[in-house]
C-alpha cells in the first residue's frame, strides 16, 4: 500500500470500552499528526509527533492517549469516551514537523454510544 | 485564538462557470496558505498552496493571496460536477506553528 492508511475505517464503541486507532504511513515522512473532524467545526489538531517524540498536545482530554512506536506508525488509544467524542479521526504525515504539506489518511469514523 | 473564516455555503454554480471560494484569516504573521478538497466521506486532499502575494495558477485552479487584506481565495474555472466537494482553507505560520483550518465551503456544480 502507498500513502497513509488508517484502521479501522469505522468504529462503534460504548463509553466503557477501550479501543485503539492505527495509522501507518508509507511515505518515509518524519512527522505524524492526529486530527479530529466534527460536523460543522474546523479540523482540530490533537497531537503531533516528530521522529517518534510528541511535540504538541493541544489540551486533549486524557481519555485520548497517543503512541508512536516508530516514524511509520501512530496509534490513538481510546478509553471511557463520551458521545461528544464521536467524529472522524484523521491521521496525517509530513516530511518534517509542522511542514506545510501534510498528507491525510482516509480517517476512522468513530461513534460513541 | 487564531481563526480562519470561510463561508460554509453551499455555493452552487452551473457546469462550466467559475467558482470563487473565499477565506480570511486573523493572524497577520501567517506565512503559507493552502486549499484542501474533501469529498463527502473522504479525507482532505491538498490541491493548491500559495506563499506570496498575487496569483498562482495550476490547471483550472487559481489561488489568490492578499496579505494586506488577510484574504486568500480559490478560483475554479470551467467547473465540473466532479469539483463538487467541500473546500478547506488552511493557514500556517504566525504565532501558532500549526496548520489552522477553516470550517470549509461546500461547492455544488450543477450539470
Amino acid at each position: 500500500e502507498t500513502g497513509v492508511t488508517q484502521t479501522p475505517r469505522h468504529l462503534v464503541m460504548g463509553m466503557t470500552n477501550k479501543k485503539s486507532l492505527k495509522c501507518e504511513q508509507h511515505l518515509g515522512h518524519n512527522a505524524m499528526y492526529w486530527y479530529k473532524q466534527s460536523a460543522k467545526k474546523p479540523l482540530e489538531l490533537m497531537f503531533v509527533y516528530s521522529l517518534e517524540e510528541r511535540v504538541e498536545n493541544n489540551s486533549v482530554p486524557s481519555r485520548f492517549s497517543p503512541e508512536c512506536p516508530n516514524s511509520s506508525h501512530l496509534f490513538l488509544h481510546l478509553h471511557t469516551l463520551q458521545p461528544e467524542d464521536s467524529a472522524l479521526y484523521l491521521c496525517a504525515s509530513s516530511i518534517i514537523p509542522q511542514s506545510n504539506e501534510q498528507f491525510f489518511g482516509p480517517g476512522t469514523r468513530l461513534t460513541v454510544l | 485564538q487564531k481563526e480562519v473564516e470561510q463561508n460554509s455555503g453551499p455555493l452552487s454554480v452551473p457546469e462550466g462557470a467559475i467558482a470563487s471560494l473565499n477565506c480570511t484569516y486573523s493572524d497577520r504573521g501567517s506565512q503559507s496558505f493552502f486549499w484542501y478538497r474533501q469529498y463527502s466521506g473522504k479525507s482532505p486532499e491538498l490541491i493548491m498552496f500559495i506563499y506570496s502575494n498575487g496569483d498562482k495558477e495550476d490547471g483550472r485552479f487559481t489561488a489568490q493571496l492578499n496579505k494586506a487584506s488577510q484574504y486568500v481565495s480559490l478560483l475554479i474555472r470551467d467547473s465540473q460536477p466532479s469539483d463538487s466537494a467541500t473546500y478547506l482553507c488552511a493557514v500556517y505560520g504566525g504565532s501558532q506553528g500549526n496548520l489552522i483550518f477553516g470550517k470549509g465551503t461546500k461547492l455544488s456544480v450543477k450539470p
